[in-house]
């Protein structure tokens, strides 16, 4: 079946323009998971959703970083007026709330350039 | 700040088994071990994971010590294509939590030929 799928695979912007990034998670997971990755590091937590609400948010690293969902499914990370701290790549994962283990599974992400 | 303390890195002939140690002293009772591995340039991609007792699939097996305060993956028989960066994590279960993973650098695995 499909998996998590992320566009652009790449983005290249300019510092002060504005992104959007794309998030189609698995048919069905009503859990959607975004993290950001820079060089060499490990995965930062940035936002969850459940449904169409976010009840943790505490990742976001300023306001000039926002995510909605709709419907239950796509998810979009915008970042405004970007600035080269931002390059990295962006990660989504999506999992089924369920007691006990649920597994997140991840998007090939997004790598984003500001120049 | 992660949980989990892992090696930095590790090197396995191909064809041995690379068995990654996994620190996380810390850990709750309702703490779940997960393992993810993440290949160049790509997402990260789901292993395995465990609460107590030991686990196996297709892919790898998982120990978990008794006292749960370490666990080991291991990769029975590596290829070159299992060199990737291994990430242990230490995630809370339970209905109405936010399920966030909190990632450390993990332990990059290098197969030798």
């Amino acid at each position: 079946g499909a998996g998590v799928s992320q566009s652009p695979s790449n983005k290249v912007t300019e510092k002060g323009k504005d992104v959007e990034l794309r998030c189609d998670p698995i048919s069905g997971h009503t859990a959607l998971y975004w993290y950001r990755q820079s060089l060499g590091q490990g995965l930062e937590f940035l936002i969850y959703f459940q449904g169409n609400s976010a009840p943790d948010k505490s990742g976001l690293p300023s306001d000039r970083f926002s995510a909605e969902r709709t419907g239950g499914s796509v998810s979009t990370l915008t970042i405004q007026r970007t600035q080269q701290e931002d390059s990295a790549v962006y990660l989504c994962a999506s999992s089924v709330r369920q007691i006990g283990s649920d597994t997140q599974y991840f998007g090939p992400g997004t790598r984003l350039t500001v120049l | 700040d992660a949980k989990t303390t892992q090696p930095t890195s590790m090197d396995c002939a191909e064809g041995r088994a690379a068995n990654l140690p996994c620190n996380h002293s810390t850990i709750s009772g309702n703490e779940y071990v997960y393992w993810y591995r993440q290949i160049h340039s790509q997402g990260p991609q789901y292993i395995i994971h465990g609460l107590k007792n030991n686990e196996t699939n297709e892919m790898a097996s998982l120990i978990i010590t008794e006292d749960r305060k370490s666990s080991t993956l291991i990769l029975p028989h590596a290829t070159l294509r299992d060199t990737a960066v291994y990430y242990c994590i230490v995630r809370v279960s339970g209905a109405g939590n936010n399920r966030k993973l909190i990632w450390g650098l993990g332990t990059s695995l290098g197969v030798n030929p």
